[in-house]
């Protein structure tokens, strides 16, 4: 067990609603990262936190959105749901410090469905 | 378009036999680094890489970066059936950091 969680694990929802996706970071750590998983893809970066703003973004529209609070835990929101949202959200939390990349550990996801 | 490359897709051997996944990244990057992901699982590291040409191992296990920052292996001696999983390179680049498209490894006992 890495020490990350996330809520929920699975989410059922419809076009056009909004979620919220939340993650524990690790003891220690102040860096979080969250990815979306397509199935049979690779984890493709959303966007990344760090001491509370966001540190770097992928290739996904505005209406993805996040937050870290001062617990170093993280929102991932999403807005005006389509059907190509439907995957599984990863949260991943490290360490960071001067620049550094360290290892970096995931939950176990939340399975989001969009009908 | 695609930032970092994995070769093969799938590979599927019998246990026993060796494998290697590769992985190339359109630009250098400062280090690399792999993680497996089990069927249903997520992610879990494996290791960092950091220095051109590095070499290290894990049991069975043999990482390699390359001496230019833009490509790196990963070699199984003797797979066992516990090392059925999706196994991803990935990096940064910039503020971002990108995963590989994975190679999916399932072995026959």
């Amino acid at each position: 067990e890495t020490g990350v969680t996330q809520s929920p694990t699975h989410l059922i929802k419809t076009r056009g609603q909004q979620v919220t996706l939340r993650c524990s970071s690790q003891s220690g750590h102040n860096t979080v990262s969250w990815y979306q998983q397509a199935l049979g893809q690779g984890p493709q970066f959303i966007f990344q936190y760090y001491r509370e703003e966001e540190n770097g973004r992928g290739n996904f529209p505005p209406r993805f959105s996040g937050l870290q609070f001062p617990n170093y835990s993280s929102e991932l929101n999403v807005n005006a749901l389509e059907l190509d949202d439907s995957a599984l959200y990863l949260c991943a939390s490290s360490f960071k410090l001067s620049g550094e990349v360290h290892e970096q550990f995931f939950g176990p996801g939340t399975r989001l469905t969009v009908l | 378009g695609q930032q970092v490359m994995q070769i093969p897709q799938y590979q599927h051997v019998q246990e026993g036999e060796d494998f290697t996944t590769y992985c190339n990244s359109s630009t250098t990057l400062s280090n690399i680094q792999w993680y497996k992901q089990r069927p249903g699982g997520h992610p879990v590291f494996l290791i960092q890489l950091v220095k051109s040409g590095e070499v290290k191992k894990q049991k069975r296990l043999t990482f390699q970066f390359g001496e230019a920052k833009k490509n790196s292996s990963l070699h199984i001696t003797a797979t066992q059936t516990t090392d059925v999983g999706t196994y991803f390179c990935a990096g940064p680049m910039g503020y971002k950091f990108y995963f590989g498209s994975g190679t999916k490894l399932n072995v026959k006992p």
